[in-house]
Order: structure tokens, then sequence, then C-alpha cells
């Protein structure tokens, strides 16, 4: 089945801090990879993506994240965490059915809380 | 260039009611998604339109979700009669297409459901 796992539910880290939360995603075809951030109280936001080429995508807010084939990961680092980060994020991969659409796979989502 | 819109933001009804959301998709989006979360669990994929069409419906959970998307234009989601597993937020999207390369999905604010 098609799936997107995120492995940290919570992570709690103090300004500064290095930041990698990890993604895998267990599906064929075309490999289509977001982060999402929900700040609380605001919608999802589009950190980053990848669709194809370079596997180190640059987001915003210095975010980054890797695409691995060989290991179906793309996880999200950030190497130096804000207060201003403590969020919700969120990996998802685009897939393309059998009936021509087109829909996002989500993880279960990361909540960060980043300490002052 | 206005975000994607919902209404209303927060619906609290008893079960056995009925509510309906909405959504206003980004001007010149012919794809519109409904997606849900429910408490602790993954977002969830519902249901896709092109334009006024259903073009994958398969994550609808049961015959009391009923979507539609008259015009082409924004989209409506009906639960009829709400039960309390029904309670999540319900996020919608959309993208300007479905193709790969430009498919990234707009999403927003949702609508947060409480089914008493």
């Amino acid at each position: 089945a098609q799936s997107v796992s995120q492995h940290n539910h919570h992570v709690i880290l103090s300004e500064a801090a290095s930041l990698e939360l990890g993604c895998n995603y267990s599906y064929g075809g075309t490999v289509n990879l977001f982060w999402y951030v929900q700040y609380p109280g605001q919608h999802l936001q589009l950190l980053l993506k990848y669709f194809s080429g370079d596997p180190l995508v640059k987001g915003i807010k210095g975010f980054e994240a890797e695409f691995i084939k060989s290991k179906f990961s793309f996880n999200l680092r950030k190497p130096s965490v804000q207060w201003s980060d403590t969020a919700e994020y969120f990996c998802a991969g685009g897939v393309y059915t059998t009936s021509g659409t087109y829909k996002y796979i989500f993880g279960t989502g990361t909540r960060l809380k980043v300490l002052a | 260039e206005a975000g994607v819109t919902q209404f209303p933001s927060h619906s609290v009804i008893e079960k056995g009611q009925t509510v309906t959301l909405r959504c206003d998709p980004i001007s010149g989006h012919d794809n519109l998604y409904w997606y849900r979360r429910v408490m602790g669990k993954e977002i969830k994929f519902l249901l896709h339109f092109v334009k006024e069409s259903k073009q994958d419906e398969s994550g609808m959970p049961n015959n009391r979700f009923l979507a539609e998307r008259t015009g082409g234009t924004y989209s409506t989601l009906k639960v009829q009669p709400a039960e309390l597993e029904d309670s999540g937020v319900y996020f919608c999207a959309s993208s300007q297409s479905a193709l790969a390369g430009n498919n990234e999905q707009f999403f927003g604010p949702g609508t947060r459901l409480t089914v008493l």
C-alpha cells in the first residue's frame, strides 16, 4: 500500500539546536515529495518540494531536505532552529492513481517545540 | 492573490444534524481537493474535483458525505447525518494542474468540525 511515514511524533529542542525530521515513503512510480508546516492557528504552508533533479532541496526559512532514493527517504533538516519554528511538520507524497487522479499521502505529522 | 478560503472555521453540531462546509479555491485552479484529519491521525484524502467533475472520490468515508462543485468554482462538503467519528479538521486544497512538475497544492486553513 502507498504510505508515507514520519517516525518522530513529538520533538523538543532548544534554540540553536540542529533539527532533522525523518520521512520515508513507500510507493513506486513518479516520486513527488513535499514538506508542509502548520504554525499554531495558521494554515498548512509549503516549506519545500522535490520533483526531480538535485536531491538536496532548499526551502524557505532555512529548511532543506534530501531525497535519498535508495533509502526511500526525504528527511527535513535545519542547522539551527528558532523559537518561531515551533509548529507541526507534515511530510507528503504526491501520487498518481490508476484512475488518473493525483493526490497527496501524508505522514502523521511531527510536533516540534523549540524552547527559548 | 487570495489563497484558499474555507468557511466556517469551526463548527460544533450534535449527532444527527447536518453540516455543510465550503471551500473557495484559488481563482483559476481547476483542481480542488478535500482532506480530513481525525485527531491524532494523518491527513487523509477524501476526493478530487477537476473543474466540476469528481475525478476520484475513493477516500469518502461513506454515503453520509456529499461533495459538490457546481460551476467548477467553490465546493461544498455536506455531512448528513453527522456522527461522532466525523469530528476532525477538514482541509481543502487547490492546484493549477495535476500534471507532474506543476501540481503543488495550496491549502486552506481548515474547518474544525466537532460532533457532540
